[in-house]
C-alpha cells in the first residue's frame, strides 16, 4: 500500500525550530518530488515546499523562506522539514505529498499530516 | 487572500449539477494545468482532477473538469451527499523568485 507518515508535531514557543518528518512507502521514493503542504485550523491549503528526487534543487513558499529547509535521505525513504524561528502563525497541521514526477509536476498522494503548534 | 479565486460556498440537491469557478491569471491558470482536490472533513485532500480535465483512477465520471484562458471549473454531476467536502483548485504560479505551487482558497460544497 502507497502510504506517508508524517510526524513530529508539537507544541512549541515562537522562535523555536522543530523537525518534522515523512516516511514514504509502498513506492519507489528516490523516483519522485517530494512536497510539504500546511493548512491552518479551518484556513485553506498553503503550499511550503518543494524537493526535487535527487536533492538537486528545492523551492519554497514566500512565507517560508530563509526559515525552513526541506531535505530527504533516500536510503531511508525519508522527508524532512527543518523549521527555525517559529512564528504563531506557523501554526499549521503540516501535509507530506508526493509528486507524480521527479522535479515537480503536480501532488498526487497526501500523508494524514502532523499538527504543530506555535503558542507562548 | 489567495491566488486562485474561488466562490467560498456552494450548494446542490442530491441529483442536480453544480460548478466551482477558479479564477487565476497569465503567470499560473494562463499557462499551466489546473488541478483539483476534494478534502471530505477531517481527512487529507485527494486528487481529483489533473491536468485540466483528467481523472484518476478510482474517480467517478460525475466529476469533470475544464479550463479556458485564465479561468478553470469543476463540475458535479449527480450530487450525492458522500460529494459534501471542501474543493481546492490547485496550479502552478511562474514567479521571479522560482517556481511556486498555489491553491484557491477553498470552496465549501453543501448537499442540501
Amino acid at each position: 500500500e502507497v502510504q506517508l507518515v508524517e510526524s513530529g508535531g508539537v507544541v512549541i514557543q515562537p522562535g523555536g525550530s522543530l523537525r518534522l518528518s515523512c516516511a514514504a512507502s509502498g513506492f519507489t521514493f528516490e523516483h519522485y518530488g517530494m512536497h510539504w503542504v500546511r493548512q491552518a485550523p479551518g484556513k485553506s491549503l498553503e503550499w511550503v515546499s518543494l524537493i526535487t528526487w535527487d536533492s538537486g534543487s528545492t523551492y519554497y513558499a514566500d512565507s517560508v523562506k530563509g526559515r525552513f529547509t526541506i531535505s530527504r535521505d533516500n536510503s531511508k525513504n525519508s522527508l524532512y522539514l527543518q523549521m527555525n524561528s517559529l512564528r504563531p502563525e506557523d501554526t499549521a497541521l503540516y501535509y507530506c505529498a508526493k509528486d507524480i514526477g521527479r522535479k515537480g509536476d503536480y501532488l498526487d498522494l497526501w500523508g494524514r499530516g502532523t499538527l504543530v503548534t506555535v503558542s507562548s | 487572500q489567495s491566488v486562485l479565486t474561488q466562490p467560498p460556498s456552494a450548494s446542490g440537491t442530491p441529483g442536480q449539477r453544480v460548478t466551482i469557478s477558479c479564477s487565476g491569471s497569465n503567470s499560473n491558470i494562463g499557462t499551466d494545468y489546473v488541478y483539483w482536490y476534494q478534502q471530505l472533513p477531517g481527512t487529507a485532500p485527494k486528487l481529483l482532477i489533473y491536468r485540466n480535465n483528467q481523472r484518476p483512477s478510482g474517480v467517478p465520471d460525475r466529476f469533470s473538469g475544464s479550463k479556458s484562458g485564465t479561468s478553470a471549473s469543476l463540475a458535479i454531476s449527480g450530487l450525492r451527499s458522500e460529494d459534501e467536502a471542501d474543493y481546492y483548485c490547485a496550479t502552478w504560479d511562474d514567479r521571479l523568485s522560482g517556481p511556486c505551487w498555489v491553491f484557491g482558497g477553498g470552496t465549501k460544497l453543501t448537499v442540501l
